[in-house]
């Protein structure tokens, strides 16, 4: 299974546009990288999920550069409510749901007002 | 979207006691669900993965006979704590896969408190 690494933390100002960037340097040929948010006391929540190129959807936009050694989750106009831990994971979604799936360190975003 | 309802949310146990939690895939089928712990401000450990009509497989450093895992049905696990100590409080959490557009569907959770 890839590891993936991330900045432990950020702070942003609300309204403001937050880029947070994964590194998967041995990222599997059928992998997929995914992300999710997290709040206090509760389960992660899935965002976005993508291959390869850019994938957009109500809530972020997720790059991949051609090497796909790398990710980077965007949310646009971060409010409050986005104060959450963000995870990016790595694996193969064609593997059945079998495929076990383990979580790095996170990113704990915090907005400021 | 897919729903996995996980229950119950909290619960206190004396030390020495066993405590069971439930979780549900709600609207669809879950051959295969994965058991974490999470401890104050670190990240999710997966614990186990439960596969219906077999036993589970269990991470290194995770007792099983501690942490008992029952996959009876497409739609159920559960996780039962055995003989629970003070150092198992944690926050418990299942996941299962819905679709592969969906990524894995999460509980919201059980807080487990020993005393």
């Amino acid at each position: 299974l890839a590891k993936t690494t991330q900045p432990i933390s950020m702070d942003s100002y609300e309204g403001q546009e937050v880029n947070i960037t994964c590194s998967h340097n041995n990222i599997a040929t059928n992998d997929y990288i995914t992300w999710y948010q997290q709040f206090p006391s509760q389960g992660p929540r899935f965002i976005i999920q993508g291959y390869k190129t850019k994938v957009t959807n109500e809530v972020a936009s997720l790059f991949i550069p051609a090497d796909r050694k790398s990710s980077t989750l965007s949310l646009p106009r971060v409010s409050l409510s986005d104060t959450a831990v963000y995870y990016c994971l790595v694996g193969d979604p064609n593997s059945g749901g079998y495929q076990k799936v383990t979580f790095g360190t996170g990113t704990k975003l915090q907005v400021i007002p | 979207g897919a729903v996995v309802s996980q229950h119950p949310s909290w619960v206190i146990c004396k030390s020495g006691t066993s405590v069971k939690i439930e979780c549900r895939s709600l609207d669809f089928q879950a051959t295969t669900m994965f058991w974490y712990r999470q401890f104050p401000k670190q990240s999710l450990m997966l614990m186990a993965t439960s596969n219906e009509g077999s036993k589970a497989t269990y991470e290194q450093g995770v007792e099983k006979d501690k942490f008992l895992i029952n996959h009876a049905s497409l739609t159920l696990s559960t996780l039962t704590v055995t003989s629970a100590h003070p150092e198992d409080s944690s926050f418990y959490i299942c996941s299962a896969m819905f679709g592969l557009d969906y990524g894995y569907t999460f509980g919201s959770g059980t807080r487990l408190t020993v005393v």
